[in-house]
């Protein structure tokens, strides 16, 4: 069983669609994340949820939404996609405390046209 | 602020060479330290941690120490592989609750044999 899944692993998609990316972890983890990893690998936290709540929102467009139906899923929203938003993006998911490992999905690389 | 300043790569080893990854940290309070692997096509998967100061981290014949003195946690291996070829980030969560993790930019390793 893969423990955080995400899908679509490949996403292409023309400018001023609207899209979204799927993430579920069965590890029963309190806290969920994406990250977005630019072209020379670069890992930038978006947001995180813990309990169903956003505790952190760094300084993401608000195209970007992430919703979460329940504590096993973090979806991540995009509204009017730009071609700077073409990225891999992750997601990731942990038990609560700052020493504890996170887990992270495959990711899904979006390209946008 | 937390931030890590991570070795800039790449870089090109050959074949059971010594490995020196250098990574330093800024945080508050006393944040536990971390190694992530990327290998191609993949998400990032945990190598190594430590949580306390002198506390050492070793996995797969990698390891790095903790030094609160000078803010760093470099990772070495004694004898690359070619299957050791990947992006290694050096991150940090701070202790405030919000298990963000906040990651280097990344090195890129490639092992020749």
């Amino acid at each position: 069983d893969t423990a955080v899944s995400q899908t679509p692993k490949y996403l292409v998609t023309q400018m001023g669609n609207d899209k979204s990316i799927k993430c579920e972890q069965n590890l029963g983890h309190d806290t969920m994340y994406w990250y977005k990893q630019d072209s020379k690998k670069f890992l930038k936290i978006m947001f995180s949820y813990n309990n169903k709540e956003l505790i952190i929102n760094e300084t993401v467009p608000n195209r970007f939404s992430p919703k979460s139906p329940d504590k096993a899923h973090l979806n991540l929203h995009i509204n009017s996609l730009e071609l700077g938003d073409s990225a891999v993006y992750f997601c990731a998911s942990s038990r609560q405390g700052g020493d504890t490992e996170a887990f992270f999905g495959q990711g899904t690389r979006l390209t946008v046209v | 602020g937390n931030s890590v300043t991570q070795m800039e790569g790449p870089v090109t080893l050959s074949e059971e060479a010594f490995l020196t990854i250098n990574c330093t940290y800024t945080a508050t309070g006393y944040p536990s330290l971390f190694w992530y692997v990327q290998y191609p096509g993949e998400g990032l998967q945990l190598l190594l941690k430590a949580t306390k100061a002198d506390d050492k981290g070793s996995n797969k014949g990698f390891e790095a120490t903790y030094r609160k003195e000078t803010t760093s946690f470099h990772l070495e291996k004694g004898s690359v592989q070619v299957s050791d070829s990947a992006v290694y980030f050096c991150a940090l969560t701070d202790q405030t609750g919000a298990n963000n993790l906040f990651f280097g930019t990344g090195t890129r390793l490639t092992v020749i044999p």
